[in-house]
């Protein structure tokens, strides 16, 4: 059974400050690291999927790195905007084969207050 | 097209019925999964179809029975559930390959209560 730990449960951020989180996992059972959106009344939305260590991928303003030996992953939101308001999962593949069920952290959740 | 659709949204069932949940996709993908999350848990790995085959069962409860009819539908039959089966039940799909470091599309969700 893999656990994948996210911390914060939660957090309050002031618009325009930086923020980020994390994702722990046990790094003897990694095939890749993935990073989803999930906004209240839609669908979660994969944000990143790492594999490799020392991984660093950027969107817009998000971006994440990967340290797979010591079994982490951090998420950064710079210059937090309202519509960054979310549940940020993170969910490991740790089985291989061709098509790999995640196991989920129990999430980030991320209130930007104006 | 880069939605999974799922229907219906919410379902209210007794312990004594059947129903189904469906889940659509045309993006090609030959890997799709049904997830299940309860309230302030995270989504928990119920089945996986790879290529309209079942490859992997996370020791569920038959009283759900997947169903794959094509490459483009995922069913969830649900028969005789029980009250703490109630929860948001998620559909995913894949390219299939790449062992697991292939993004995952999402539908909305089922939300189910059994009364």
């Amino acid at each position: 059974i893999l656990n994948v730990e996210q911390s914060p449960q939660s957090l309050h951020v002031q618009e325009g400050d930086s923020t980020n989180f994390t994702c722990s996992f046990p790094s003897s059972n990694f095939y890749a690291l993935h990073w989803y959106r999930w906004e209240t009344a839609k669908s979660p939305e994969a944000l990143f999927v790492m594999t490799l260590n020392g991984d660093e991928k950027k969107k817009g303003r998000i971006s994440a790195t990967l340290n797979t030996k010591e079994g982490y992953s951090y998420l950064y939101i710079k210059g937090s905007q309202p519509e960054d308001s979310a549940t940020y999962l993170c969910a490991l593949a740790g089985r291989g084969g061709g098509a790999d069920g995640l196991t989920f952290g129990k999430g980030t959740h991320l209130i930007i207050q104006p | 097209d880069t939605e999974v659709t799922q229907t219906p949204k919410h379902l209210v069932m007794g312990m004594t019925n059947k129903k189904s949940l469906k889940c659509e996709q045309h993006m090609g993908h030959r890997a799709m999964y049904w997830y299940k999350q309860k309230a302030k848990k995270p989504p928990e790995l119920m089945f996986v179809y790879s290529y309209e085959k079942l490859s992997i069962n996370e020791s569920v409860p038959s009283r759900f029975s997947p169903e794959c009819p094509n490459s483009s539908l995922l069913n969830l039959h649900l028969h005789a559930l029980q009250p703490e089966d109630s929860a948001l039940y998620l559909c995913a799909s894949s390219q299939e390959g790449l062992a697991g470091a292939i993004e995952q599309f999402f539908g909305p969700g089922t939300r189910l209560t059994v009364l």
